[in-house]
Parts: structure tokens; sequence; C-alpha cells
């Protein structure tokens, strides 16, 4: 079965400064995607970033990008110029390349402050 | 609306009773998705269907948990003789079909007395 560890229960960030979440998973596969989603107050959960295991190409949207590691199995979410409204629980998940389930981490959640 | 719907918002029941959890997909999505997040917790997957059928029932924690789902739209989670133990958040996706990405809904907050 598939682990995924996000080792930081709580992060903090000052606006407008970067903050990286981690994110290492455990797997026997070769094909497989990774995804980080946002969950506000509000339960939603909200996806964030994508990204297929045999890009080498790290996905980035916006102000949000990722350095997936294959090797270390280390996919870590990088926030720049960060905003009020990114606070959130985030959640970085593991989906297999033959699968259908996403196996999800424990989350983290993130403070943001003036 | 566009997006994933559940109903009810929020539920809260007696122990013992029956509940009834309902989702409704993004149209035209194939697949959809069952899970549960107990309280700071992570998502725990529960079941998916392909269409109208469900392969894979393994995740569901008990024979207390059955989900049905009609053609490819709506679907149904019900518990029965519920237990504390199942107060949790209990959310729905739906992608366009098998691997491609899921879109949540904004769950069910399921509070067993």
């Amino acid at each position: 079965a598939q682990t995924v560890t996000q080792s930081q229960p709580e992060m903090s960030v000052q606006e407008a400064e970067t903050v990286t979440l981690s994110c290492t998973y455990d797997t026997s596969e070769s094909d497989y995607y990774l995804f980080w989603y946002k969950q506000p107050p509000s339960r939603q959960m909200i996806l964030v970033i994508r990204q297929e295991a045999y890009k080498q190409q790290n996905a980035t949207e916006n102000r949000f990008s990722v350095n997936f590691q294959k090797a270390a199995k280390s996919f870590s979410l990088k926030i720049s110029d960060s905003q009020l409204g990114d606070a959130a629980m985030y959640f970085c998940a593991y989906e297999g390349g033959s699968g259908y389930a996403l196996n999800f981490g424990k989350g983290t959640s993130l403070l943001v402050t003036p | 609306g566009a997006g994933v719907s559940q109903s009810p918002s929020n539920k809260v029941t007696e122990k013992g009773k029956d509940v009834e959890l309902r989702c409704d997909p993004i149209s035209g999505h194939t697949a959809l998705y069952w899970y549960r997040q107990r309280l700071g917790q992570g998502l725990e997957f529960l079941i998916y269907f392909q269409g109208n059928s469900a392969p894979d029932k393994s995740g569901l924690p008990s024979d207390r948990f059955s989900a049905e789902r009609t053609g490819e739209s709506v679907s149904t989670l019900t518990i029965q003789r519920t237990q504390q133990e199942d107060s949790a958040v209990y959310l729905c996706a739906s992608s366009l079909s098998l691997s491609e990405t899921q879109y949540f809904g904004p769950g069910t907050r399921l509070l067993v007395l």
C-alpha cells in the first residue's frame, strides 16, 4: 500500500513571503500521479496542482509550484507571494497509475499572518 | 450549479439510526468517489463508481455501510445503525473518467450522538 507523509502539522508564513510544504510518499510503482489539495474552513477540497510522475518538469500554477524529486519520493509545494486567502489545510495526495483512489497525507495547516 | 453538490450539509442523528447521504456529481463525469474525513485527519477512501458499477467495496469500514449510484448521476451512501465512531465529514468527488482529476463536493458533516 502507498503511504503519504506530511511531516509538518502546522506552518506559518507572513503575507508576501514564500513558504514550502513538505510531502514524501512510499510506492513501488513507476507510473502515478501526485496532487496538492487545499481545504479552507468551508470544507471544500480544492485542487491546487497535479503532477504526473513520468514528467520530469515540475508543475506550476501561478504562485504555486512543486519540487518533484522522483528518486527521493518527495513532492513539496512552494507558495510564493503568500496571501491571506492561502490560509487553509493543505493535503498531499497520491494516485497509482492503475488506480483510482487518492491516498492522502494528514495535512499541513498553513497560517498566513499580515 | 457546475460543481459537485452534496446533501445534507450537516446531519445530526442518534446512535442506532440509519442515515442517507447524497452526492450529485458534475454532469458528464462517469466516475464518482466517496471519502471519509475524521476530525484532524486526512481523507480515507471508501468506494468508487465507474458508471453505476462499484467494482471494489473493500474500503467500506463495515457491512453497515453501503452505496448506490443511479446511472451516471446521483449516488447515495447509506450508514445503517450508526455508531459514534461514524461521526466524520463524508466527501464525494467526481471525475471525467477513472484516473482523471477528482473534483470534490463540500461534504456532509455527520454527528452521531
